[in-house]
């Protein structure tokens, strides 16, 4: 199956500063990536999708301009986690699908993030 | 709402075992529906999918089977193994459209005892 390389698997930072994590389909082009939220023994929270080249849509409670997506090419998206605070603690997925009319969506192996 | 509804929430099988997860949807017009498997710490990885078209789909010791008129469809995992044991989510979604997304069922932690 197609591979999505997500990058990087555990960051520790301090309350304040700003991370990003970095998202890349490695053997094809996505169209379209989505980015997930997961806390522990919980389901996936769908975050936002990007489609390449046009600003993000995101869901509803989710605060744009605290999870910044960037989606500049048809094989990188980034999730910035602006000014972190421990409650932005979390395990990080993104996934990638090939086109529009393709289904499958292929996840990364997530971030997870410790805000101290 | 909840619109993916997955049972049982855990599941304990003894190895060589038949393991069946359910999932029941609400929304009609969800016509492709996958399952994914996670292990502690890493991302989902796409195990099977089915459309409506179909009632069972077969891949090595895992199949789907798939009640349209019950909005059911199921996991049966054949000769279960340790290393199956994992959370195992279904999902849903209408396969077409350039920002479909699926919604995800719960999830359920499958043990499989040596």
């Amino acid at each position: 199956g197609a591979v999505v390389s997500q990058h990087p698997s555990w960051v520790i930072c301090k309350s304040g500063t700003s991370v990003k994590i970095e998202c890349r389909s490695l053997d094809f082009q996505a169209t379209t990536m989505f980015w997930y939220r997961q806390f522990p023994k919980q389901s996936l929270m769908l975050m936002a999708t990007s489609n390449e080249g046009s600003k993000a849509t995101y869901e509803q409670g989710v605060e744009k301009d605290k999870f910044l997506i960037n989606h500049a090419s048809l094989t990188l998206s980034t999730l910035t986690v602006t000014s972190a605070h421990p409650e932005d603690s979390s395990f990080y997925i993104c996934s990638a699908r090939e086109s529009f009319s393709n289904e499958k969506l292929f996840f990364g192996s997530g971030t997870q993030l410790s805000v101290l | 709402q909840q619109q993916v509804k997955q049972s049982p929430q855990s599941l304990i099988v003894q190895k060589g075992g038949i393991s069946i997860i359910n999932c029941a949807y609400e929304n009609t017009a969800f016509d492709y529906f996958p399952w994914y498997q996670q292990f502690p710490g890493k991302g989902p990885a796409l195990l099977i999918a089915i459309r409506p078209d179909v009632s069972e789909k077969k891949e090595g010791r895992f199949t789907i089977s798939f009640n349209k008129s019950a909005k059911q469809f199921s996991l049966h995992i054949m000769d279960s193994q340790p290393g199956d044991s994992a959370t195992y989510f279904c999902a849903a979604s209408m396969s077409s459209g350039a920002n479909s997304k699926l919604t995800f069922g719960k999830g359920i932690t499958l043990s499989v005892r040596p």
